[in-house]
């Protein structure tokens, strides 16, 4: 899982409330990414941040918020308003699109989120 | 638009045989192409990728992958299963005009058979 750290692994939380998740990178790295994991249908992407200060919706953005406040983290928050949250989230870390490694994205352990 | 089928759910193979998980994609320009690989419970690994160049790529854990441009494919492969490759494996594509943004595949299920 590289140098991304993601917590917790399991979060457990009342319907209506806000939660958010943690993930932090020492690997330096420019672009963050948030992506939701349901069975069957693979990884969808929530939000993405390219550098510090700025992020842009993925394709699931709604009910869902983030901040990069510093290159090393990118906090998400589920909030009340998401109808399904329940789900296994995934957070990643990609280097600089010019470099070699580009397009390569380096995934956290992830936190499994269940809302009752 | 870009996008990647995985047409399987799920592909057994017996231990020792060969193996081959499926990926067709779609972009408007020349792709950048990945294998991933997830374990129960755990984030995904990075396998191997196509830039350009050679279409047979190299990757981790004796996997490669071979991409061919007029079938839109990229199908991983592998010489010989081991019971250790059962795991989740995901086809990503990017465009090169896309800065840094992947669409994954919904995964492949590859089943080892001892």
């Amino acid at each position: 899982d590289g140098g991304i750290t993601q917590s917790p692994k399991y979060l457990f939380r009342k319907e209506g409330q806000n939660v958010t998740l943690s993930c932090e990178q020492n690997l330096n790295h420019d672009a963050m990414y948030w992506y939701r994991q349901d069975p069957g249908q693979g990884l969808r992407l929530i939000y993405y941040s390219q550098i510090v200060n700025d992020f842009q919706k993925g394709d699931i953005a709604e009910g869902y918020s983030v901040s990069r406040e510093k290159k090393e983290s990118f906090p998400l928050t589920v909030t009340s308003a998401q109808k399904n949250p329940t789900a296994f989230y995934l957070c990643a870390s990609s280097g600089k699109a010019t470099s070699g490694r580009a397009g390569e994205q380096y995934f956290g352990p992830g936190t499994r989120l269940t809302v009752t | 638009a870009q996008s990647v089928a995985q047409p399987e759910d799920q592909v057994n193979v017996a231990e020792g045989n060969p193996l081959t998980v499926k990926c067709t994609y779609s972009v408007s320009g020349n792709p950048y192409l990945f294998w991933y690989v997830q374990y129960p419970n755990r984030g995904l690994q990075f396998l191997l990728k196509y830039i350009t160049g050679d279409n047979l790529v190299k990757g981790s854990y004796g996997f490669e992958a071979e991409f061919n441009k007029s079938q839109t494919s990229f199908h991983l492969k592998k010489p010989s299963a081991l019971v250790s490759d059962s795991a989740l494996y995901f086809c990503a594509v990017r465009d090169r005009g896309s800065y840094q943004k992947v669409t994954f595949g919904t995964g492949t299920k590859l089943q080892v058979i001892p």
